[in-house]
């Protein structure tokens, strides 16, 4: 069983207000990632980080802001959520080069 | 731009027959990864193949991996309706960039 974990599993709310997804991992693994995949659709990389105070942009640009003050934690912002950001949003995390480990995902609805 | 890309984008087989799906990637790798992922959830490792090797099994995966033509393939010997799901290539690559996705394949196994 992965050791991630993400919350809220699912979110409705207005356009404009503010949210953070949370994700945590108890296996102490070093790099993280946000991925945003549309149903049915391919994984777009938006977040990723190397570990503690590193965090950098991915392929697909994103409004979305993320900080990694902890090693178990990577959460995810929206200063300003609009209808463009409903999504399926994945965390995972990895050791430096093996499997990575997902989290079950936040389904984020903006309407 | 999104490092691989799986062919085929769809594939329906009645239970018991074999699954081959393929996958193509632009650059150096460190591995190459497979994963499955359920309608609506995260994503669970399949299998990893390092750079410096041609195939690897794991149950009723085969999994080979070509670097001289930048490809890969996974195949599900005698399906079964339970694996009826999305499969998704992934490459580590050698420069220390992130775990990249292609488009996946969705695999729909006929009882």
């Amino acid at each position: 069983e992965a050791d991630i974990y993400q919350t809220p599993r699912y979110l409705v709310i207005g356009t404009g207000k503010k949210i953070t997804l949370e994700c945590s991992q108890t296996m102490g693994h070093d790099k993280m990632y946000w991925y945003q995949q549309d149903p049915g659709m391919e994984l777009h990389l938006i977040h990723y980080s190397y570990g503690v105070n590193s965090t950098e942009k991915g392929d697909l640009s994103s409004e979305s802001t993320v900080s990694r003050i902890r090693t178990e934690h990577f959460p995810l912002t929206l200063e300003s959520a609009r209808p463009s950001h409903t999504s399926q949003y994945l965390c995972a995390s990895s050791e430096q080069a093996g499997e990575a480990f997902f989290g079950q995902g936040t389904r984020l609805t903006v309407v | 731009s999104q490092q691989g890309e799986e062919d085929p984008q769809a594939l329906s087989i009645q239970e018991g027959e074999n699954a081959t799906m393929n996958c193509s990637y632009k650059t150096s790798i460190n591995n190459l990864q497979w994963y499955r992922q359920n309608s609506g959830r995260g994503l669970v490792h399949l299998i990893l193949i390092r750079s410096n090797e041609r195939e690897k099994h794991s149950g009723r995966l085969r999994v080979t991996l070509d670097t001289s033509k930048k490809s890969s393939s996974l195949l599900i010997t005698a399906s079964r309706a339970a694996d009826t799901a999305s499969y998704f290539c992934a490459t580590d690559g050698n420069a220390g960039n992130m775990l990249t996705f292609g488009g996946g394949t969705r695999l729909m196994v006929k009882p």
